[in-house]
């Protein structure tokens, strides 16, 4: 079981708005910033959400993360067939002599 | 921009060593900018981190692997690598090797990946 924790699972259909959560904790979302991972099916993994809430070049603004205390989220507007597709957020954990976590994945179905 | 490439071995027997390499083009290995790591992902589950490599020599591994996990970087063939001692059939995974210009956790680019599978 991961430590940060993510629904396994969720579903939108087109054009809907649709948000997965990672919950952490004080020692890793609550002192480090988030960052959010797509990975589509037999793909490498993709950055889409780093810092929290910022995109990188090339990922539309139908995506956007949040972070609020110990949680994280991420939110695609818009939802589009191509944003099926696994979902990861990672963060730096620092106990112990630290380390980078992930969180356990959410499988996103598009109806 | 960067491009990542894995190579090594897809069949490694149980106790033996895994080595991989991963090969670096479109911006410089000993760049400050860049750190390098390695992540895997057993078939049908999630992401685990292995650890990470500065452009110093710099060494950050997971806890959990610590003990088995060896991260280096070749300057001279713009490549770094990975070995990973007395694998068993838990190992198996595709590994990707990536690279880190941000914050911890902040991957901006990756491998394609490549499966190793531990089996006698």
């Amino acid at each position: 079981q991961s430590v940060l924790t993510q629904p396994p699972s969720a579903s939108g259909t087109p054009g809907q708005r649709v948000t997965i959560s990672c919950s952490g904790s004080s020692s890793n979302i609550g002192s480090n910033t988030v960052n959010w991972y797509q990975q589509l099916p037999g793909t490498a993994p993709r950055l889409v959400i780093y810092s929290n809430n910022q995109r990188p070049s090339g990922v539309p603004d139908r995506f956007s993360g949040s972070k609020s205390g110990t949680s994280a989220s991420l939110a695609i507007s818009g939802l589009q067939s191509e944003d099926e597709a696994d979902y990861y957020c990672a963060a730096w954990d620092d106990s112990l002599i630290g380390r980078v976590l992930f969180g356990g994945g959410t499988k996103l179905t598009v109806l | 921009q960067l491009q990542l490439q894995e190579s090594g071995p897809g069949l490694v027997k149980p106790s033996e060593t895994l080595s991989l390499t991963c090969s670096v083009s479109g911006g410089s290995i000993s760049s400050s900018r860049y750190y390098w790591g390695w992540i895997r992902q057993p078939p049908g589950k999630g992401l685990e981190w292995i650890g990470t490599i500065s452009y110093s020599g710099t060494t950050y591994y997971n806890p959990s692997l610590k003990s088995r996990v060896t991260i280096s970087v070749d300057t001279s063939k713009t490549q770094f690598s990975l070995k990973l001692t007395s694998v068993t059939a838990a190992d198996t995974a595709v590994y990707y090797c990536a690279s880190r210009s941000g914050s911890l956790t902040q991957f901006d680019y990756w491998g394609q990946g490549t499966l190793v599978t531990v089996s006698s």
